[in-house]
């Protein structure tokens, strides 16, 4: 089976530039989460959606950032305007439900100059 | 929220030798998983184990949750286990879990 899919894989992009990053969760899976991992802050949730529907975005840093998940099998991350302070590791993960195992992506490795 | 303490949080071992990996936490958990993140970025799961005791090969984990810890048991440690391992807990009415700072570990052949 085909774990949690995350694109890009790397991505480097100018101070100013929009920046989408794609998150494909496992199939049947019904909640997805957006973490973001820093050295100075770890691993950070930043926004999590159960059946769909967004549920809890108070860990979204600023209204630069937003997530959707139009239907079960896809959702987005979009920061507008970036910044170089958003350079980080994005991890999409999702769960059967809430409070069962989590499985993470790959992740997408952000760079803003 | 839930306070989730790891420890140590470095440590470094020669090839074959066993280590002890603890997570402590603040309150009752509902769900506990610990995580491997490898050197190439990618987390790993290891365990999910909210309670009791579980086995995969050369690595094992306990939790008692009435005492508010869990541990990770890695015997007969590799290269390949180098990393940084991760516990994350879940507790009351959220099912969110919340992620400690992690263990890194090194272990030299």
């Amino acid at each position: 089976d085909a774990g949690v899919i995350q694109s890009p894989r790397h991505e480097v992009t100018e101070m100013g530039q929009e920046v989408t990053l794609r998150c494909k969760p496992i199939s049947g899976h019904n909640s997805l989460f957006w973490y973001r991992q820093t050295m100075m802050r770890g691993l950070e949730l930043l926004i999590y959606f159960n059946n769909n529907v967004p549920i809890d975005d108070s860990g979204m840093p600023e209204d630069r950032f937003s997530a959707k998940m139009p239907n079960a099998s896809f959702s987005t991350l979009k920061i507008q305007p970036s910044e170089p302070r958003d350079s980080a590791v994005y991890f999409c993960a999702s769960t059967q439900s809430l409070g069962n195992e989590q499985f993470f992506g790959p992740g997408t490795r952000l760079t803003v100059l | 929220g839930i306070q989730v303490e790891q420890s140590p949080p470095d440590l470094i071992l020669q090839e074959g030798a066993n280590s002890t990996l603890r997570c402590n936490f603040s309150d009752s958990v509902n769900n506990l998983q610990w995580f491997h993140q490898n050197p190439w970025g990618q987390l790993i799961n290891l365990f999910y184990i909210p309670s009791g005791t579980k086995q995969n090969g050369r690595l094992s984990a306990t939790t008692v949750a009435t005492e508010r810890y869990s541990l990770l048991y890695i015997s007969s440690s590799q290269t390949t286990d180098s990393g940084v391992y991760f516990c994350a807990v879940g507790s009351g009415g959220s099912y969110i879990p919340t992620f400690g700072r992690g263990t890194s570990l090194i272990v030299h052949p």
